[in-house]
């Protein structure tokens, strides 16, 4: 089975730095995801990492830890825009992707 | 650019009705999904297809039908709405590489009365 917890809320400051937990219990597993979704549009895909340690993709980063089930998503120099909900997603075996929650961020002037 | 199309953005139903919810892409991709995402409950996988005429449950799938005839087109059919199929409805599609992503249309949002 599937289980993966990430907080409810966050709030931050423009120009700060935020990190967003993610842990995870699943059977084949075979990749974490992380997505953006803003209010009332679709998910958009951020990063993807399979084998542990930091990726870094511009004021964005994710790291993984396979063997402790983690993973965050490292948020720098926030912008208003970057107030969205964050998911996290694990893969298994079978192609098949699990959303955890959502993390909702709000970042304030 | 990937391009997943729903059919519809809002549809309202009554209790009952046969329900089908559309979606298209552009990007010959194998694998096609149907999720809900529900507040407090995140995203839930109904239905995906990983080919033409194949098709897997998700974690909910009671309730729900799905149909996948072209590859490019992957329907979801509530044979009978019910009040708490209420809900928004997201459809993606993906490769059959590990790490590639998900992409989303922009959803269906449901509401059975």
């Amino acid at each position: 089975g599937q289980n993966i917890d990430q907080p409810t809320e966050m709030t931050a400051t423009e120009g700060a730095i935020v990190q967003i937990n993610c842990t995870y219990q699943t059977s084949g597993f075979n990749g974490l995801f992380w997505y953006q979704q803003h209010a009332g549009e679709a998910p958009t895909f951020l990063s993807y990492n399979v084998l542990d340690g930091l990726e870094e993709k511009g004021r964005f980063s994710s790291f993984l830890s396979r063997s402790k089930g983690y993973s965050y998503l490292l948020l720098k120099e926030l912008q208003m825009k970057d107030s969205a909900s964050y998911l996290c997603a694990t893969l298994n075996a079978g192609n098949m992707l699990t959303f955890g929650g959502g993390t909702r961020l709000m970042v304030k002037p | 650019d990937v391009k997943v199309t729903q059919s519809s953005r809002y549809l309202v139903k009554r209790t009952g009705e046969k329900v089908f919810l559309e979606c298209v892409q552009d990007m010959d991709h194998e694998n096609m999904f149907w999720y809900r995402q529900d507040p407090g409950l995140g995203l839930r996988l109904i239905y995906f297809s990983y080919d033409v005429k194949m098709k897997e449950k998700g974690d909910i799938p009671e309730g729900y039908s799905v149909s996948r005839e072209k590859k490019e087109r992957f329907s979801l059919i509530l044979e009978s709405a019910s009040t708490n199929q209420t809900s928004m409805y997201l459809c993606a599609s993906k490769t059959d590489w590990t790490g590639s992503p998900l992409h989303f249309g922009n959803g269906t949002r449901l509401t059975v009365t």
